[in-house]
């Protein structure tokens, strides 16, 4: 079945540092692929999406570029705050199914120190 | 309204017990999902609702489990006979007509079954 690997954290970083974190995926035919950040305490938040191959998807900061050849919707930002510190989730929306359910990675935490 | 509303924040049940929580979805949204977070990262996609019809259940528990989405009324997620390994956060994430997979997520619900 369908299913989304993460590089396992925790991720320490200082501010200001550049951040990848790592994201593969096993699905038939083209799904949908989605980076959404967990806060403390708080529900998820989608950061960023890709529909389709070669797609970039962007915002505040963070990148992913949708990665057919090598299954992968690896997460960048050029440099990290303390504010970034958050669980960082990987999730696809099956291109075999309409239902628009995702199946997510496992997560990673990102700490980042001052 | 603007968010997704669950409540209640925090339920506890004792083990055998009933357990109902409750969604609002985003106004103007005709999708709804439920996921069940387990072992604090771990997300389960469980039932999904087109307005008041189940759109994708293959998640769902066959037993215990049932959820309802009326007109005029918050969604549901029910659970008869809570057991230990239900506890969890659940979260409610509601969606676009036309954008199913777009999720925006709920705080969630903690529930413990002691």
């Amino acid at each position: 079945g369908d299913s989304v690997t993460q590089m396992e954290g925790p991720v320490t970083l200082s501010e200001e540092a550049f951040l990848t974190i790592n994201c593969t995926y096993t699905a038939t035919g083209y799904p949908s692929l989605f980076w959404y950040v967990q806060y403390p305490g708080e529900g998820l938040q989608l950061l960023l999406k890709a529909t389709k191959a070669d797609d970039k998807g962007s915002n505040k900061g963070f990148e992913a570029t949708y990665r057919k050849e090598t299954t992968s919707f690896h997460l960048e930002k050029g440099s990290v705050q303390v504010s970034d510190s958050a669980v960082y989730f990987c999730a696809l929306s099956p291109s075999s199914s309409n239902t628009g359910k995702l199946i997510f990675g496992q997560g990673t935490t990102l700490q980042v120190k001052p | 309204g603007e968010e997704v509303a669950q409540t209640p924040k925090h339920l506890v049940r004792g083990e055998g017990q009933k357990a109902k929580l409750y969604c609002a979805p985003i106004k103007g949204h005709s999708y709804v999902f439920w996921y069940q977070q387990v072992l604090k990262n771990e997300f389960k996609f469980l039932i999904s609702f087109q307005n008041e019809n189940v759109f994708d259940e293959t998640g769902m528990p066959k037993e215990r489990f049932s959820a309802k989405c009326l007109p005029n009324s918050p969604c549901s997620l029910e659970i008869q006979a809570t057991k230990l390994e239900d506890s969890a956060v659940y979260f409610c994430a509601s969606s676009q007509p036309d954008r199913a997979n777009e999720q925006f997520f709920g705080p969630g619900t903690r529930l413990t079954v002691l």
